[in-house]
């Protein structure tokens, strides 16, 4: 069965510091690998990876895929309370029994003043 | 450019009593669509998916159920709710033939008492 696994499951820091979230999957046909950020309502997309060794980068986040890891992480420098949310690793596999969207269950971070 | 509504946006509902959550999609034409569950905190559990017009797969056993009438449009529905099926259901849609991301829609946070 395919699977996603993030880890740590919740994450407290303090503002400032940086922090490293890590998603595992074991798929079969694997697509693209995405991430979100979720705070009191809808997760809202912040990057899609597709191709090993690319980072793709948005102001303090950046993310980077390794397909021969089967792994993803997601760094956020210089953390602000703002990034206080529920980040979300999703696998996008081809065919599949699971609706081709897997999610892990999240990493809950809660950055203090 | 794609556009998910979803309502209501929360509902309190008694045990026992029927449901609808409706979502429909503007923008876009034969999407994969998604139902999922989230209980406060966590991640996202996939209840139904739907790759046409009454094709509805379901993924974890329940008393709910999901059609999809028309192309852009997806119901979730209980003929007699559970205080277990409080949480707050979301629904989402991506591209079938194309790698980009899921969008989701705003929410609808359902409390039964």
């Amino acid at each position: 069965e395919d699977k996603v696994v993030q880890s740590p499951l919740s994450l407290v820091v303090h503002e400032g510091d940086t922090v490293t979230l890590n998603c595992s999957y074991e798929v079969t046909n694997f697509r693209s690998l995405l991430w979100y950020k979720q705070e009191k309502k809808a997760p809202t997309f912040l990057f899609m990876l597709t191709s090993s060794g690319i980072e793709k980068k948005s102001g303090r986040l950046s993310s980077i895929l390794d397909k021969k890891e089967l792994s993803s992480i997601l760094n956020i420098t210089a953390t602000q309370t703002g990034d206080s949310a529920i980040y979300l690793c999703a696998v996008e596999v081809y065919g599949g029994s699971q609706g081709n969207l897997i999610f892990g269950k999240g990493t809950k971070l809660s950055v203090k003043p | 450019s794609q556009t998910i509504h979803q309502w209501p946006a929360t509902l309190v509902q008694p045990v026992g009593s029927p449901l609808s959550l409706e979502c429909t999609v503007e923008g876009t034409s034969n999407p994969n669509l998604y139902w999922y569950r989230q209980a406060a905190g966590r991640g996202l559990q996939l209840l139904f998916y739907s790759v046409g017009i009454g094709q509805i797969s379901s993924e974890v056993p329940q008393n709910l159920s999901a059609s999809r009438p028309q192309d852009r449009q997806f119901i979730l529905s209980s003929k007699k709710l559970l205080l277990s099926d409080s949480g707050f259901y979301l629904c989402a849609n991506k591209l079938r033939d194309r790698v980009t991301e899921a969008f989701f829609g705003q929410g609808t946070r359902l409390t039964v008492v």
